[in-house]
């Protein structure tokens, strides 16, 4: 089995700044996907961005990237120039690549951000 | 683009009635899930299932079981539905270890 574990139930953040989130995870496997999902108050929930285990290179997705420290197993998501969309649950899971069938997910980050 | 699509987004039943959850899914995927969200707890997952008929329990199966009889269609059944089941539920479905594709989420309602 897998964990994940996000440790900000709540964070906010002012309009055009950066913010981190993070997220620390425990797996037995070697391969395996870590995302962050987003899931606005209309609830419809989206893959912000996705990370390769056995890739070294931290993942980018325009304001979105991700610092993923393979050893300290831990997935923190940066937010550049926050935008008032950026509202929402934040969600980080995690999935192996050949063992179950399973996403794991963390209890969630709300993110505010402040005009 | 993948449509997951559940039934319905605000239900309310009434303790003891049974209740179907539906979610249908468009890309011809494998694996379904079924999770709820409650606040604080994140998503939990219930059941899921990787082929026709083939279903597996989650973290909290208690209460609940699953119908998959045709490849984009899982079904979540309350057998006897309780107040403490008022939450959340969310429908996914995916091919791979890439990527789960969420429905728009039901909120149920149990007095």
């Amino acid at each position: 089995a897998q964990t994940v574990t996000q440790s900000q139930p709540e964070m906010s953040v002012q309009e055009a700044e950066t913010v981190t989130l993070s997220c620390t995870y425990d797996t037995s496997e070697n391969n395996y996907y870590l995302f962050w999902y987003k899931q606005p108050p209309s609830r419809q929930m989206i893959l912000v961005i996705r990370q390769e285990a056995y890739k070294q290179q931290n993942a980018t997705e325009n304001r979105f990237s991700v610092n993923f420290q393979k050893a300290a197993k831990s997935f923190s998501l940066k937010i550049s120039d926050s935008q008032l969309g950026d509202t929402a649950m934040y969600f980080c899971a995690s999935r192996g690549l050949f063992t179950g069938n399973q996403f794991y997910f963390g209890t969630g980050t709300s993110l505010t951000v402040i005009p | 683009d993948v449509k997951v699509t559940q039934s319905s987004r605000y239900l309310v039943k009434r303790t003891g009635e049974k209740v179907f959850l539906e979610c249908v899914q468009d890309m011809d995927h494998e694996n379904m899930f079924w999770y709820r969200q409650d606040p604080g707890l994140g998503l939990r997952l219930i059941y899921f299932s990787y082929d026709v008929k083939m279903k597996e329990k989650g973290d909290i199966p208690e209460g609940y079981s699953v119908s998959r009889e045709k490849k984009e269609r899982f079904s979540l059944i309350l057998e006897s539905a309780s107040t403490n089941q008022t939450s959340m539920y969310l429908c996914a479905s995916s091919w791979d270890a890439t990527k789960a594709f969420f429905g728009q989420g039901t909120r149920l309602t149990v007095v």
